[in-house]
């Protein structure tokens, strides 16, 4: 079955650490994004990623960094800069950048403790 | 002025009525839109996309209206199963943009 997979679910942070959330798509999709998602409100643009081995800043992008070594993969780093990072992170992907719909992933849930 | 605008609800409709959203959008220049449900703590996932004729599948019915720069979701009969959050999503100059989400509640 094609689809996204996120990973972990839950995730636990210590304030001053730096974590990673995986992202991976087997749709053979070109684009991939990330966004975030606080109670109450719509999904904002961290990063997005057009094709492989680039990528660019989307609306919230202080704090978070990215990379697209393959076109599977998609990988957010939450920083130790990052002021309020508990949220829920979604990743999508679209077979085309700007142009079709996007199908998102199951979700991770970060809480900084 | 935000993009996407959407009342954020909740609608509180009991089994088998007809309720409807409306989502408006900002930019006249808005190339594409999108319905997408999102259940509590779950991801959005695409309920339809939405064109200049208006579509329908099965209960639900989407219109676009480019005048008056909004668009509609209809659902007919509706389930408990229905109850979720209702994004609308607009696509301009090639990005995409989230509606905050309306809630819908069917009761039995």
């Amino acid at each position: 079955d094609g689809g996204i997979t996120q990973s972990p679910k839950y995730l636990f942070r210590k304030e001053g650490q730096n974590v990673t959330l995986s992202c991976e798509q087997n749709l053979n999709h070109d684009a991939m994004y990330w966004y975030r998602q606080d109670p109450g409100q719509g999904l904002r643009l961290i990063y997005y990623s057009q094709i492989v081995n680039d990528f660019q800043k989307g609306d919230i992008a202080e704090g978070y960094s990215v990379s697209r070594e393959k076109k599977e993969s998609f990988p957010l780093t939450v920083t130790s800069a990052q002021k309020n990072p508990t949220a829920f992170y979604l990743c999508a992907s679209s077979k085309r950048s700007g142009v079709d719909e996007q199908f998102f992933g199951p979700g991770t849930r970060l809480t900084v403790l | 002025r935000k993009e996407v605008e959407q009342d954020p609800g909740p609608f509180n409709v009991p089994e088998g009525a007809t309720v409807a959203f409306n989502c408006t959008y900002s930019n006249s220049a808005s190339q594409s839109f999108f319905w997408y449900r999102q259940d509590c703590r779950k991801e959005p996932k695409l309920l339809m996309s939405v064109y200049s004729s208006g579509n329908e599948d099965g209960r639900f019915t989407a219109q676009l209206n480019r005048a008056s720069q909004y668009i509609s979701l209809l659902i007919r009969d509706s389930k408990l199963s229905d109850s979720a959050t209702y994004l609308c999503v607009v696509l301009t100059f090639n990005k995409f943009y989230f509606g905050s989400g309306t809630k819908l509640n069917v009761k039995p």
